[in-house]
């Protein structure tokens, strides 16, 4: 199976902040590499897949870029309802794995 | 505007059964692969399963392959998640997920999530 690493585990920020989460694969994935947004209690959602193709809906603000092992998902100005749990998700093989999470938390 | 609600979900003694179900709207619901994700408490997500829009191809993750039946009934528009011999650590919130692509292959990605039911495996 395809191991997802994500750093920070956790992240304090400031409305306004520009954030950058790391993602990591064990092997190269391409660019098969999604990102969800998930607040507590409610179902995760999409926010990006193929590494930076955006989900309907969703801000400009929010990016990602990478290729291969190495992913970033970026938060171009921070907005109160970002703060929340993003994880991400590799699409390359089965079985279809996630990191761990990272929760991004107001400073 | 697609919409997915699951039930089933509940206290089950280790080695119980039990089977959740996901009712669809909003989409052409046999046109698309469907998946079982869940999220045991506090922790992260896994992804479970997956059928393809005919019903006629599935996969498990290992943890649950012979334990676990995924099953759609495109009449009803609804999926299915039959759990038998449950253990402690299937313990978790179960979501319905959509395969964003309305074709016979499988994007192995969720565009869209119900709300998830809880199952909990406890004597």
């Amino acid at each position: 199976d395809i191991q997802m690493t994500q750093s920070p585990s956790s992240l304090s920020a400031s409305v306004g902040d520009r954030v950058t989460i790391t993602c990591r694969a064990s092997q190269s994935i391409s660019t098969y590499l999604n990102w969800y947004q998930q607040k507590p209690g409610k179902a995760p959602k999409l926010l990006m897949f193929a590494t930076s193709s955006l989900q309907i809906g969703v801000p400009s603000r929010f990016s990602g870029s990478g290729s291969g092992t190495d992913f970033t998902l970026t938060i171009s100005s921070l907005q109160p309802e970002d703060f929340a749990t993003y994880y991400c998700q590799q699409s390359y093989s089965a079985p279809r794995t996630f990191g761990q999470g990272t929760k991004l938390e107001i400073k | 505007e697609v919409h997915l609600l699951e039930s089933g979900g509940g206290l089950v003694q280790p080695g119980g059964s039990l089977r959740l179900s996901c009712a669809a709207s909003g989409f052409t619901f046999s046109s698309y692969a469907m998946n079982w994700v869940r999220q045991a408490p506090g922790k992260g997500l896994e992804w479970v399963s997956v059928i393809s829009g005919s019903g006629d191809s599935t996969y498990y993750t290992d943890s649950v392959k012979g334990r676990f039946t995924i099953s759609r009934d495109n009449s009803k528009n609804t999926l299915y998640l039959q759990m038998n011999s449950l253990r402690a650590d299937d313990t978790a919130v179960y979501y319905c997920a959509k395969d964003p692509y309305d074709s016979s292959g499988y994007a192995n990605f969720f565009d869209y999530w119900g709300q998830g039911t809880l199952v909990t495996v406890s004597s």
